[in-house]
């Protein structure tokens, strides 16, 4: 099975930078996933990394290390549409284990 | 048109009624999941489908049950609802290829507020 633990709340200001982190216990990791959900809606894919380092999409980064077990998102440019929960996923061959989520405020 | 559907969005009902959520998809997707998620919680899978021969039980599977109609759809019952079956619950399809190089990225459907008194 999977466990994963992320912060439950992040704040930031417009314009800044957020880091979320994301560590995960696996059997049959493949790799991490993140996702966006803003309130009450369908969770959405942002990014997936299979291999250690950095996936680079636009504002947003994500970076994984299996030797450590960890993960993150970094937010950049922080605009207040990116005020939402975020989610860690690890996945294995045949599903995805979701994290708590990351409750992220920016601040005008 | 939405990728991927549920009906109903929203429904209340009583302790002891069955309950039939349903999920559509024009992906062309193999793979069909249903998950619940509480307040705080994350998603928490209770069935996932990888063709309509293929059925599995996902980390909280009791008190459930699926039926895999076709490719396209994929329904979630519960065959006899209790109070703490309240949640929001969302169907997710995803595609086989490994090679795709996304095997991470699962696609929502809009959910469904359960609520059963």
């Amino acid at each position: 099975g999977q466990s994963l633990e992320q912060p439950s709340e992040v704040t930031a200001v417009e314009g800044a930078i957020v880091q979320i982190n994301c560590t995960y216990q696996t059997s049959g990791f493949y790799g991490l996933s993140w996702y966006q959900q803003h309130d009450g809606g369908a969770p959405t894919f942002l990014s997936y990394n299979g291999l250690d380092g950095l996936e680079e999409t636009g504002r947003f980064s994500s970076f994984l290390s299996r030797s450590d077990s960890y993960g993150y998102l970094l937010l950049q440019e922080l605009q207040m549409k990116d005020s939402a929960s975020y989610f860690c996923a690890a996945g294995s061959a045949r599903q995805l284990t979701f994290g708590s989520g990351t409750q992220l405020t920016v601040l005008p | 048109d939405a990728d991927v559907t549920q009906t109903p969005r929203n429904r209340i009902t009583k302790t002891g009624k069955r309950i039939m959520l349903e999920c559509s998809q024009t992906k062309g997707h193999d793979r069909m999941y249903w998950y619940r998620q509480d307040p705080g919680l994350g998603l928490r899978l209770i069935y996932y489908s990888f063709d309509v021969k293929d059925i599995n039980k996902g980390e909280i599977s009791d008190g459930y049950s699926v039926s895999r109609q076709a490719q396209a759809k994929f329904s979630l019952s519960l065959e006899s609802a209790i109070p703490n079956q309240t949640a929001l619950y969302f169907c997710a399809t995803s595609d086989r290829s490994p090679t795709s190089g996304r095997l991470g990225e699962q696609f929502f459907g809009p959910g469904t507020r359960l609520t059963v008194l």
